[in-house]
């Protein structure tokens, strides 16, 4: 079957630690996306990639990396930067003005 | 820039009764606009999509929604809520520079009461 898959389905981090959240797809999709969700506040854009080997900062980039070494793999690095990673993450592929595919999520908890 | 505003962060109905989600949106050219609906600790599913053919789009589990260029609404409706509606759905546009961005609205939740 089709689809995007997210791992691990819950991550605990301990302060100072990077973490590495994965995306893979088989979709044959060009662009792939991260989003951090926080209660109440919807979708926010952390980073997309439209073509392998290329990516730019969305709306809340800082504390986070990513790479896109292959079109079926884009994954995110929450590093110790980001003050407050504590969220529901969810990785999504499409086409060009395509609707979004989404990845079942991955819940991030500091400890 | 583009904007996708949900009026109501919380819509609670009964169940039988209408369902009414509102989404304006803004944009300069002819947008792509999407519903896609979320249950609790999962990624987002599509729930329709509307891409300039009839206003009218028909999606999953009985939603539709209907493209109105003059309001700058796609505003999703039910007839009839089920429990199993009780979800988070969310508007979205396709980003009117072309390309691949989606812009998302907040989200408005919706309860089903018995």
């Amino acid at each position: 079957d089709g689809g995007i898959t997210q791992s691990p389905k819950y991550l605990f981090r301990k302060e100072g630690q990077n973490v590495t959240l994965s995306c893979e797809q088989n979709l044959n999709h060009d662009a792939m996306y991260w989003y951090r969700q926080d209660p109440g506040q919807g979708l926010r854009l952390i980073y997309y990639s439209q073509i392998v080997n290329d990516f730019q900062k969305g709306d809340i980039a800082e504390g986070y990396s990513v790479s896109r070494e292959k079109k079926e793999s884009f994954p995110l690095t929450v590093t110790s930067a980001q003050k407050n990673p504590t969220a529901f993450y969810l990785c999504a592929s499409s086409i060009e003005q395509g609707e979004a595919f989404f990845g079942q999520g991955t819940r991030l908890t500091v400890v | 820039a583009q904007s996708v505003t949900q009026l109501g962060s919380h819509v609670s109905v009964s169940e039988g009764a209408l369902v009414l989600l509102r989404c304006n949106y803004s944009s300069s050219v002819p947008p792509y606009l999407f519903w896609y609906v979320q249950y609790p600790n999962q990624g987002l599913q599509l729930l329709l999509k509307y891409t300039s053919a009839a206003t009218l789009v028909k999606g999953i589990n009985g939603f539709e929604a209907e493209f109105k260029k003059s309001e700058t609404s796609f505003h999703l409706t039910k007839p009839s809520a089920h429990m199993s509606d009780a979800a988070e759905y969310f508007c979205a546009v396709t980003d009117d520079t072309g390309g691949f961005k989606t812009i998302f609205g907040a989200g408005t939740r919706l309860f089903v009461k018995a």
